[in-house]
């Protein structure tokens, strides 16, 4: 009954080539998605969102992509680079209590 | 300026001690909440607080879990008594609440039980 389900536990991408990275979810309630990146022995960081009233959202090197019909997001990374080895989890929310529902992340491997 | 902030970093325990974590929200951000990652289960949400009032706990495993939140600036989740089962990172999270749903995330408590 995962409501975030991120269905590829890892990836590995060649250096200056496009990672993306997909999120699947169930819950038509939800109406903002988040991205997070995360290293070993750290927590979290917030890397990008997006409205379920858009269907785009870019910041620099980092785009997400919903498709609401689908229930799917996407996260493009263009170009990726070693540093962006990392567990990204997709999240959702819904209301305005603000609590996220994550999925259980993919593993990146970006290799020089 | 300081981010969330958790203590202690790691907490190795004996099978049926009192656990208790700690965390300092980042200050001016209105709702806290608490996470387990797992290997199996993946980051879970155990409880979530709103202006220091506890929203939902839903998420707690079970009575030996308790969660606190005393002022704005300091929570506290305790495990009594502990069980290996427990054994995990846990981490807690701040938001502005209302102005958004980024969370940020503390370094995490990673708690092995024996």
């Amino acid at each position: 009954d995962q409501q975030v389900k991120q269905n590829s536990p890892s990836l590995s991408v060649q250096e200056g080539r496009i990672s993306i990275l997909n999120c699947d979810y169930t819950n038509s309630m939800f109406d903002y998605f988040l991205w997070y990146k995360k290293y070993p022995a750290e927590g979290p960081t917030f890397l990008i969102s997006i409205s379920s009233i858009k269907d785009k959202n870019e910041d620099g090197r980092f785009t997400v992509f919903l498709n609401k019909s689908a229930k799917h997001l996407s996260l493009h990374i263009v170009p990726s680079q070693p540093g962006d080895s990392a567990v990204y989890f997709c999240a959702a929310g819904w209301g305005s209590q603000g609590n996220l529902i994550f999925g259980k992340g993919t593993k990146l491997s970006v290799k020089p | 300026d300081a981010g969330v902030i958790q203590s202690p970093r790691h907490e190795v325990t004996e099978m049926g001690q009192e656990v208790t974590l700690r965390c300092k929200p980042i200050s001016g951000h209105n709702s806290l909440f608490w996470y387990r990652q797992t290997m199996m289960r993946g980051l879970e949400l155990l409880i979530y607080f709103n202006n220091n009032v506890p929203i939902d706990d839903s998420g707690m495993p079970e009575d030996r879990f308790s969660a606190k939140m005393p002022n704005a600036s300091f929570s506290t989740l305790k495990i009594q008594p502990s069980e290996p089962r427990d054994s995990a990172v846990y981490f807690c999270a701040s938001s502005p609440g209302q102005t958004g749903y980024e969370q940020y995330f503390g370094p995490g408590t990673r708690l092995t039980v024996t």
